[in-house]
Formats: C-alpha cells, structure tokens, sequence
C-alpha cells in the first residue's frame, strides 16, 4: 500500500492566518491526490481533486499544488468555517486508495 | 440534486451481522463507483472498497479483504455494505461515497454516515 503521512497532526492559527498542509506519499502519486475537510459530526467535504483542481463551489482561499510525492494544501486566509480536520487522499493506485492521518486545525 | 442516503444507527451483538444501505438519487446510479470509508471513533478515514453499480464489480482494500462484502442494487439505486462476524473493533461510522469518474476515485458526494456500535 502507498502510506500517506500529512504534517502537521494538529495545527493552531488565527482567523486571517496562512494555513499550509503537508501530504508526503511513500511513493510517486503523480497527480493523483485529493483533499477533503470535515467538521466534526459531518461527511468530508471534497475540497480539491487531482492535486489542484478546486471541487465546485469551494471558496478560492483554498489551493492545492505539488506532484510525486510532495503535496501541499493552502488556505490563503483562515476564516471561522475553516477550524476543522483536513484529510488527503491518494488514487494512484485505484484497487489499493489510502488517506493520511488528518491535520485538525483549531483555534490559536 | 446528488444525495446519497444511508441507513440508521445501528447496534448489534459481537457476533451479529449487518447490511448498511446507501441510496443514490440526482444521477445515473449505475454510472459511478461507489466507495466505502470507515471511520473509528476519533481517527482517520480508511476505505474498504468500492463497487461499479452496472456490473457489481468489485474491488476491496487489501485490509478489509474477506472482512466485509460490497452488493449492489441498481434497480433501487442502493449500494450495500455487509459486515460479518462483528466485534468491538468494528464500532465505527461508516460512510458511502460517489468517485468522481472519468478516472478519477477521489470522492465527490458523500452519504451521511451509519454508526455501528457493536456491545454485548
């Protein structure tokens, strides 16, 4: 299986803030990764497919950008609906689909 | 409008099994894959497998192989997950999920969840 391993595990800003997440995969990915968010209680959201690629109607703070196995997801400024948990996803391998442990982003 | 609806919360024996349901409605049900994502209480998210709802062909995480079995229904527009055997362990909440297709598996529509705590 392909390991995905997101950094950081938790991570504390401010409303306004820069927000950067890491998704490292344990081997080439090319472009196929996805990130999602989800609040507590809820469904994962789609955020952004095939690493760059904004899913419809997800506000245009939020960008993706890397390739092979270095990926990041920024949130250019942090807003209140914002403070929730952020997973990425590999599809390289479409029999074998694997996430990473989750980045919670809370509240400075 | 794509929904996916699931089937309530569920408790069972250790032992027991269980068939959740996830119904699709908006779209040609039988044209995408639909997946299947456990979540553990406080952890991550972790799929199980998916199902092309035209032919029932199957493909399981290498994990969860012989653990759980994917069905389909198209002529109700309804994927089912089947757990077997359960045990504590198997308490999560489980989550369909549309892939987005054209080649493409990551997730665009997501079902509410279906939470599934095994006691005895």
């Amino acid at each position: 299986d392909i390991q995905m391993t997101q950094s950081p595990s938790t991570l504390s800003a401010s409303v306004g803030d820069r927000v950067t997440i890491t998704c490292r995969a344990s081997q080439n990915i090319n472009k196929w990764l996805a990130w999602y968010q989800q609040r507590p209680g809820e469904a994962p959201k789609l955020l952004i497919y095939r690493t760059s690629n904004l899913q419809g109607g997800v506000p245009s703070r939020f960008s993706g950008s890397g390739s092979g196995t270095e990926f990041t997801l920024t949130i250019s400024s942090l807003q209140p609906d914002d403070f929730a948990t952020y997973y990425c996803q590999q599809y390289q391998t479409y029999y074998a689909l694997t996430f990473g442990g989750g980045t919670k982003v809370d509240v400075k | 409008e794509v929904q996916l609806v699931q089937s309530g919360e569920e408790v069972k024996r250790p032992g027991e099994s269980l068939k959740i349901s996830c119904q699709g409605s908006g779209y040609r049900f039988g044209d995408y894959w639909i997946g299947w994502v456990r979540q553990m209480p406080d952890k991550g998210l972790e799929w199980l497998g998916t199902i092309y709802p035209d032919d029932s062909e199957t493909r399981y995480s290498p994990s969860f192989q012989g653990q759980v079995t994917l069905s389909a229904d198209k002529s109700v527009t309804t994927a089912y997950l089947h757990l077997y055997s359960l045990k504590s362990s198997d308490t999560a909440l489980y989550f369909c999920a549309r892939h987005v297709g054209q080649g493409d598996y990551s997730f665009d529509y997501w079902g509410q969840g279906t939470l599934v705590t095994v006691s005895s």
